[in-house]
């Protein structure tokens, strides 16, 4: 019964470059979300995506990211054109329904642009 | 805007001790506040969680008080553990329940003395 996966656990890119970021939900749940954690700083929400569906995007920046939760495979998370800036954890968080269930985070994904 | 504060930014307790982190929130809409247990290269997990139609929720020895008219909940650890040494997120949302749309404290690193 594993969690939720989330790999690679670290990325590398330089500047200009794309990451793209994998989220695998727990086994029987349908709800992705992502968030973003600077140093030293509590996570931020970034999108909520059933399969298929972009259900809330409003902490995600208007430019270079994406997400997707495809019906089959993992949820992707994708920056264009990297920056310093995007260096952080991002965390994705998997849960069975929406409202009122408990969500599950993986270990996260630890981006260094260089 | 902060939308949630969270206080002390870090705390030192002698084991057996109680540990008090405070957060406010300032949205009142906010009707779903958990906390968050992370330890170093780990995403959070999920402790206890409280809705605003109770004062207090105890699981083990983690309790949560909830002060609805002056916007404030906090964490209690009795009995604080070296095992207990983490950080510590506050969060809020609207959603009820669930990941979607949390907003998160800045964090409480808690180290519990021998």
């Amino acid at each position: 019964n594993a969690g939720v996966m989330q790999n690679p656990r670290h990325l590398v890119r330089r500047r200009g470059q794309e990451a793209r970021l994998r989220c695998s939900p727990m086994k029987g749940h349908s709800h992705v979300y992502w968030y973003r954690q600077l140093p030293e700083e509590g996570l931020k929400f970034m999108v909520y995506l059933q399969k298929e569906n972009i259900i809330d995007e409003s902490g995600m920046p208007k430019e270079r990211f994406s997400a997707e939760f495809p019906k089959e495979g993992p949820s992707i998370l994708r920056i264009q054109q990297v920056v310093r800036g995007d260096s952080a954890a991002y965390f994705c968080a998997s849960s069975r329904e929406g409202v009122g269930t408990e969500a599950f985070f993986g270990q996260g994904t630890r981006l260094t642009v260089v | 805007q902060q939308q949630v504060k969270q206080s002390p930014q870090s705390l030192i307790v002698q084991k057996g001790g109680i540990s008090i982190i405070n957060c406010a929130y300032e949205n009142t809409a906010f009707d779903y506040f958990p906390w968050y247990q992370q330890f170093p290269g780990k995403g959070p997990a999920l402790l206890i969680a409280i809705r605003p139609d109770v004062s207090e929720k105890k699981e083990g020895r983690f309790t949560i008080s909830f002060n609805k008219s002056a916007k404030q909940f906090s964490l209690h650890i009795m009995d604080s553990q070296p095992g207990d040494s983490a950080t510590y997120f506050c969060a809020a949302s609207r959603s009820g329940g669930g990941a979607d749309g949390l907003t998160f404290g800045k964090g409480t690193h808690l180290i519990i003395q021998p």
